[in-house]
């Protein structure tokens, strides 16, 4: 099983200022099957990138997915007050699927 | 408009059985894998199972945390996902997700229903 280690647990910063999530695998992600959810209280999870750097349909190009292998990063370049969430990465390029433990981003 | 609707969540005794299901809309049911995710409360996500399409032999895969347990299986014709719960624990409570999974072009987890409760009490 490919564990992810996301980090940081929580990242405390104002709008307009830029976040950036680590996800890092314990063993290489096949053809770099990664994607990002997106996930606020109540809601279910949103996806926002796939396969490591793909954008969704619908998401703002202010997400940006990157790297490869066993890292991986999600930067959201200037931070709008909707974009204060958990935020997931997920491996999906193995049949026995794992998801990050969540990084909490909130309002400084 | 593609959607997924999860129902059948409620309150079980430690022991009993559930069954969930998930019905799709706006896509082609057939031809997609089909997950399950649950979520306990304050915690994150913990993928549970999958069943893949008709062409895939409705293939199955389970988390260890539930294999033995729990079945996913499918209705192509009602469009429908299921998932047959037995020998619960307080463990299992959590919101349960459906997810569409592979398809013949994507194979990430997208959309995803809103969710059903399921808790595990006496």
């Amino acid at each position: 099983e490919i564990v992810l280690t996301q980090s940081p647990g929580t990242l405390s910063l104002s709008p307009g200022e830029r976040a950036t999530v680590s996800c890092r695998a314990t063993q290489s992600v096949s053809r770099n099957s990664l994607a990002w959810y997106q996930q606020k209280p109540g809601q279910a999870p949103r996806l926002l990138i796939y396969g490591a750097s793909s954008r969704a349909t619908g998401i703002p190009d202010r997400f940006i997915g990157g790297g490869s292998g066993t890292d991986f990063t999600l930067t959201i370049s200037r931070l709008e007050p909707e974009d204060f969430a958990v935020y997931y990465c997920h491996q999906y390029g193995s049949s026995l699927y794992t998801f990050g433990q969540g990084t909490k981003l909130e309002i400084k | 408009e593609v959607q997924l609707v999860e129902s059948g969540g409620g309150l079980v005794q430690p022991g009993g059985s559930l069954k969930l299901s998930c019905a799709a809309s706006g896509f082609t049911f057939s031809g997609s894998a089909m997950h399950w995710v649950r979520q306990a409360s304050g915690k994150g996500l913990e993928w549970v199972g999958r069943i893949r399409s008709k062409a895939n032999s409705y293939a199955t895969a389970y988390a260890a945390s539930v294999k033995g347990r729990f079945t996913i299986s499918r209705d192509d014709s009602k469009n429908t996902a299921y998932l047959q719960m037995n020998s619960l624990r307080a463990e299992d409570t959590a919101v349960y997700y459906c997810a569409r999974g592979e398809t013949t072009v994507t194979n990430w987890f997208d959309p995803w229903g809103q969710g059903t409760l399921v808790t595990v009490s006496s």
